[in-house]
């Protein structure tokens, strides 16, 4: 089955520090992969696709097929970076599984 | 910019009642979805509709249906309403494309059942 684990339910780290929100998934075949946001008071919003292989508002992540990771890194964290992080795979043609959520704190 | 809109941003409804939320979208997307988020489970879809009159269960469909009679309004109802069911519910859709399409959320209902 189809599965996203994403392990931390909460991470703080402090203002300028890297930060790394983990995501870890389960498929046998090609995967898709994406990290959606959702900043305080928003609605949920699309941050990046691994297809798309862009820099987010400093963010990146990399697809491991290897270890079946698509981490979400940062090298300088900033306290609007403070939010609700998603991932999620895609299933089938259209749906998405998503994982369980990071909630992320940047203390100034 | 698209938009999806859900009716009420905060709900309250008793146990045992029919409970309607409504989502509407402008972007002549073919494909809608429900949603249940809950604190430490993330997303899980409750139902999906890739066209009009078309529908597929998702991950947690029970106690749940839903209507799309028309492509840009998809209703996820509540046949009798239970404590359980009090959670968040987002609305979101995409388009059908060669590639994956981003889905697109509304703002969210946040449902209470008493």
């Amino acid at each position: 089955a189809q599965r996203v684990t994403q392990p931390e339910k909460l991470l703080s780290v402090f203002k300028g520090a890297p930060v790394e929100l983990k995501c870890n998934y389960s498929y046998s075949g090609s995967p898709e992969l994406f990290w959606y946001v959702q900043y305080s008071r928003q609605r949920l919003q699309l941050l990046l696709r691994h297809i798309s292989r862009e820099s987010i508002k400093g963010f990146t992540a990399d697809l491991n097929k290897g270890e079946t990771s698509f981490h979400l890194k940062k090298p300088f964290a900033q306290e609007e970076d403070s939010a609700m992080y998603y991932c999620a795979l895609g299933q089938g043609a259209q749906k998405l599984v998503f994982g369980q959520g990071t909630r992320l704190t940047i203390n100034p | 910019d698209v938009k999806v809109t859900q009716s009420s941003r905060y709900l309250v409804k008793r146990t045992g009642e029919k409970v309607f939320l409504e989502c509407v979208q402008d972007m002549d997307h073919e494909n809608m979805f429900w949603y249940r988020q809950d604190p430490g489970l993330g997303l899980r879809l409750i139902y999906f509709s890739y066209d009009v009159k078309m529908k597929e269960k998702g991950d947690i469909p029970e106690g749940y249906s839903v209507s799309r009679e028309k492509k840009e309004r998809f209703s996820l109802i509540l046949e009798s309403a239970s404590t359980n069911q009090t959670s968040m519910y987002l609305c979101a859709s995409s388009p059908t494309g060669s590639n994956r399409q981003p889905q697109h959320f509304g703002d969210g209902t946040r449902l209470s059942i008493l």
